[in-house]
């Protein structure tokens, strides 16, 4: 059963702690990118990968981190630097840039309290 | 500065019309635009697509247009039915211009479909 798979759904941290949302692929697909979405917002792009070991940010990468140690991996960190961690991350993956479809996960809801 | 936008946050129609959905993009470098549909506390879900050599696609019910000229480009469903019912996103990227793997979406429109 292929797709791309996000977790926790809901998460709850403290102020100032770090938190690391995880999302996997088995569509074996190059691209992985994450996305915020606020109320009444569109989707603003984090950071992308075009491949392993590299990443690109996107843009509002201030406070976040990623890695791609794994093709099927692209965990997101929020750092306690991200002033407004409270939101909706989606995780997205295709199989090269824009002009190709991006499959996404069911999201995180993140709430820092 | 918005590059993508859908001016109108919600359309209501009634089953078995058309819906229309516009959006409007400023960056002239654009060449490639998508429809994501999503529902709440989902992630979206691609509908259709289109490339900017072309005008006009379309896939069963769904039809996009684009007109390049005026930057615009609309949805268009027909008929409509209660399972549409949904927040519509366009996006778009430019492919030629090496920005390919930015996305860049739109806010949103609400469509609610109504029996």
């Amino acid at each position: 059963d292929g797709g791309i798979t996000q977790s926790p759904k809901y998460l709850f941290r403290k102020e100032g702690q770090n938190v690391t949302l995880s999302c996997e692929q088995n569509l074996n697909h190059d691209a992985m990118y994450w996305y915020r979405q606020d109320p009444g917002q569109g989707l603003r792009l984090i950071y992308y990968s075009q491949i392993v070991n590299d990443f690109q940010k996107g843009d509002i990468a201030e406070g976040y981190s990623v890695s791609r140690e794994k093709k099927e991996s692209f965990p997101l960190t929020v750092t306690s630097a991200q002033k407004n961690p409270t939101a909706f991350y989606l995780c997205a993956s295709s199989w090269g840039g824009g002009n190709t479809e991006a499959f996404f996960g069911q999201g995180t809801r993140l709430t820092v309290v | 500065d918005q590059q993508v936008k859908q001016n109108s946050p919600s359309l209501s129609v009634q089953e078995g019309r058309i819906s229309i959905l516009n959006c409007d993009y400023t960056n002239s470098m654009f060449d490639y635009f998508l429809w994501y549909k999503k529902y709440p506390a989902e992630g979206p879900t691609f509908l259709i697509s289109i490339s900017s050599i072309k005008d006009k696609n379309e896939d069963g019910r769904f039809t996009v247009f684009l007109n390049k000229s005026a930057k615009h480009l609309s949805l268009h469903i027909v008929p409509s039915q209660p399972g549409d019912s949904a927040v519509y996103f366009c996006a778009a990227s430019s492919v030629s211009g090496g920005s390919n793997y930015k996305l860049t979406f739109g806010k949103g429109t609400l469509l609610t479909v109504n029996p």
